[in-house]
C-alpha cells in the first residue's frame, strides 16, 4: 500500500539559510500533518491542514510556514535557520472526513543545521 | 494534556511477554500506539477507538481505558525484530480542528535479547 513519501530524507544547512521539506500523503488522505522530533524527544506538532486550509497550529516558530497545495502535497518552509532547528521532521496524513482515522507517518527528513 | 508512559526501558528475553502503559488524566477521542525504529518515521501498531475497546494485531494486544484515559499495550513471546521506540499517542475529539495534535507518550525503549 502507498505510504506518506518525504523527501528529502536529509538535508544539511547552514545557519541562517532556508530549508523546504516535501510531504506527499496516501492517496485520497485529506488532512496533511507536521512535527518536529528532537534527539531522544517524542513527536512535537507543528501544523495541520485539512482540505488545503491550515486546520491547526502547535509550537511552530515564526520562522516555519507551510501549505498544501491543489494535489494535497504539502511544504514546509524553514527560514533564518538555527542550530536549535536540526531534528527530525515527520509529515503525516490521514482520512479526517471519515471521522475516527489514525495518522500514518512518513519516514522523515532528518534537518541538520550547522 | 500529558500522557504518562512506563516504563521508559524494557530489557527483555526473546519469548517473553511484555507490556507498555499509558496514563493520563486527560480525556482522549482515540488513542493510538506506535513503533519508531532509530531514523525512522513511526508506524502504527494498534488504533483505539472505543472505551473499553480490545484489540488485537497479531502478537499484539492493546485495550482502550473505560474512562478514555488509559490504555496498555502487550506483546507476545517477544522476537529480536520488536526492538524499538514504543510510544502512545492520544488524539483529542474526532471532528474538532485539534483532531491530528496527537498527545505522544515519553516513549518505552525495548530491547529484545536473542
Amino acid at each position: 500500500a502507498a505510504g506518506v513519501i518525504q523527501s528529502p530524507r536529509h538535508l544539511i544547512k547552514e545557519k541562517r539559510e532556508t530549508a523546504t521539506l516535501k510531504c506527499y500523503p496516501i492517496p485520497r488522505h485529506d488532512t496533511v500533518y507536521w512535527y518536529q522530533q528532537g534527539p531522544g524527544q517524542d513527536p512535537q506538532f507543528l501544523i495541520s491542514f485539512y482540505e488545503k486550509m491550515q486546520s491547526d497550529k502547535g509550537s511552530i516558530p515564526d520562522r516555519f510556514s507551510a501549505q498544501q497545495f491543489s494535489d494535497y502535497h504539502s511544504e514546509l518552509n524553514m527560514s533564518s535557520l538555527e542550530l536549535g532547528d536540526s531534528a527530525l521532521y515527520f509529515c503525516a496524513s490521514s482520512l479526517k472526513r471519515l471521522g475516527d482515522s489514525p495518522l500514518h507517518f512518513g519516514n522523515g527528513t532528518r534537518l541538520t543545521v550547522t | 494534556q500529558l500522557l504518562e508512559q512506563s516504563p521508559q526501558f524494557l530489557s527483555i528475553q526473546e519469548g517473553e511477554n511484555l507490556t507498555v502503559y499509558c496514563n493520563s488524566s486527560s480525556v482522549f477521542s482515540s488513542l493510538q500506539w506506535y513503533r519508531q525504529e532509530p531514523g525512522e518515521g513511526p508506524v502504527l501498531l494498534i488504533a483505539l477507538y472505543k472505551a473499553g475497546e480490545l484489540t488485537s494485531n497479531g502478537r499484539l494486544t492493546a485495550q482502550f481505558g473505560i474512562t478514555r484515559k488509559d490504555s496498555f499495550l502487550n506483546i507476545s513471546a517477544s522476537i529480536p525484530s520488536d526492538v524499538g521506540i514504543y510510544f502512545c499517542a492520544g488524539q483529542p475529539n474526532a471532528g474538532g480542528t485539534s483532531y491530528g495534535k496527537l498527545t505522544f507518550g515519553q516513549g518505552t525503549i525495548l530491547t529484545v535479547h536473542p
